[in-house]
């Protein structure tokens, strides 16, 4: 089956740092891939969605200059948290979409802490 | 604006028995997907079933089925012979067809389920 990798699973930093998370599509080619964060207990939130060679679409009140995200192929799309701080913290998972008819595949999310 | 309802927060059912799960969702659309995930506590968002609102039929992936009232907008999960290893977190979602410009998935709040041994 389709398989999605996103890595790292687990991150911890210093506040200030920027943090880099990448979505790869393993075994097809991603022409979408959304992110989302999603905070215990709760459901997941789209951030944004990226389309291959173009900017991505933000959701409303997602902070784009935040934000960074990048996908420049078909199989890799990143999110970049710049200056992160300890209220960013929360679990950020990617999901990719291949052909109109095919469900989209998650990655196994990030985990990152801000310290 | 799509929403998804789940009004259950938590439900638990005792191995071996029977437990629906619902959900409901509001669109003006006629064509679009609606989706069970399962998230157990490793947080992976598993894809229990997928069910097209064109086709009538109900959707079932062994002990999965599902229950779908297109014009009451209902969309039940039942899982039939529970097992330990479905206690997880159920979301609910709904998506427009992906060329439609937009479209996304929509998630509900979700449903704890414990299994009772």
């Amino acid at each position: 089956g389709a398989v999605v990798s996103q890595h790292p699973s687990w991150v911890i930093c210093k506040s200030g740092t920027s943090v880099k998370i990448e979505c790869r599509s393993l075994d097809f080619q991603a022409t979408t891939m959304f992110w989302y964060r999603q905070f215990p207990k709760q459901s997941l939130m789209l951030m944004a969605t990226s389309n291959e060679g173009s900017k991505a679409t933000y959701e409303q009140g997602v902070e784009k200059d935040k934000f960074l995200i990048n996908h420049a192929s078909l199989t890799l799309s990143t999110l970049t948290v710049t200056s992160a701080h300890p209220e960013d913290s929360s679990f950020y998972i990617c999901s990719a979409a291949g052909s109109s008819n095919q469900p989209q595949h998650f990655g196994d999310g990030t985990r990152l802490s801000i310290l | 604006a799509q929403t998804v309802t789940q009004s259950q927060p938590e439900m638990s059912v005792q191995e071996a028995e029977t437990v629906t799960l619902s959900c409901t969702y509001d669109t003006s659309e006629s064509d679009y997907y609606l989706f069970w995930y399962k998230q157990p506590p490793s947080r992976q968002m598993i894809l229990v079933i997928r069910q097209e609102a064109y086709k009538q039929q109900n959707a079932t992936e062994n002990r999965f089925s599902v229950n779908f009232q297109k014009a009451a907008k209902s969309f039940s999960l039942k899982i039939s012979d529970s097992q330990l290893g479905d206690a997880a977190m159920y979301f609910c979602a709904y998506e427009r067809p992906r060329e439609t410009s937009g479209s996304r998935l929509t998630f509900g709040e979700g449903t704890q389920l414990t299994v009772n041994p």
